[in-house]
């Protein structure tokens, strides 16, 4: 079974940091692009990251380009988002999802429980 | 990017159908595929694939869910709705990067 958790959310402050983790089993971990999607409180989601499987490409949402930075440690089976200068409008829960290539380009076809992010002074 | 356009809300009645309707701003078709992709969100749990490419059904998925469409419509039908389907529905489209989602439409049971 497919399993993706989430953890290192937490409570921080207005410009400062932190770096969630995504520990996956139940897979070739090392075969598979990974994402980050977020989702502010009462509102949609929003894809903000893509690692390829062997991190040869990265690819990142406007929102959080330059600031957020995906990567993977393939003999772990651990996705990473560093997130820096975080702001109020960071605020969200954060989803690791696994792409599934063979049902399309880009779908996300399991989900790890989310990781709570609240960015207030 | 590409923006994905869903109404808020629906209501239905148990045992009736729900359509639930995405367009976008652009196609998404690509080389006989449409890269259009819908998702279900109960409340406190993480999204589920339901639908991928349009119109195939995730594995697991009961075969009362089913998805159509090309181009910039699409449609994601649930017949008959049972009580467990109070969810909120997103379509995904991943044509082009980055992957955009809608809204998302809130069924709710009349």
């Amino acid at each position: 079974e497919v399993q993706l958790v989430e953890s290192g959310g937490g409570l921080v402050q207005p410009g400062s940091s932190l770096k969630l983790s995504c520990v996956a089993s139940g897979f070739t971990f090392s075969s598979y692009n990974m994402h980050w999607i977020r989702q502010a409180p009462k509102k949609g989601l929003e894809w903000i990251a893509l690692i390829y499987y062997d991190s040869s490409n990265k690819y990142y949402a406007d929102s959080v380009k330059g600031r957020f930075t995906i990567s993977r440690d393939n003999s772990k089976n651990t996705l990473y988002l560093e997130m820096n200068s975080l702001r109020s409008e960071d605020t969200a829960m954060y989803y690791c999802a696994k792409d599934r290539p063979e049902l399309g380009l880009y779908v996300m076809d399991a989900w790890g429980q989310g990781a709570s992010v609240t960015v207030s002074s | 990017d590409i923006v994905l356009t869903q109404s808020p809300a629906l209501a239905v009645s148990l045992g009736q159908r729900a359509t639930i309707s995405c367009k976008t701003n652009q196609n998404v078709d690509y080389y006989g595929n449409s890269y259009m992709h819908w998702y279900q969100q109960k409340p406190g749990q993480q999204p589920k694939l339901l639908i991928y490419l349009a119109s195939n059904l995730a594995s697991g998925i009961p075969a009362r869910f089913s998805g159509r469409g090309s181009g910039t419509d699409f449609t994601l039908t649930i017949d008959p709705v049972e009580a467990d389907d109070t969810a909120t529905y997103y379509c995904q489209q991943s044509r082009n990067l980055p992957p955009t989602f809608g809204g998302g439409t809130k069924l709710e049971l009349k």
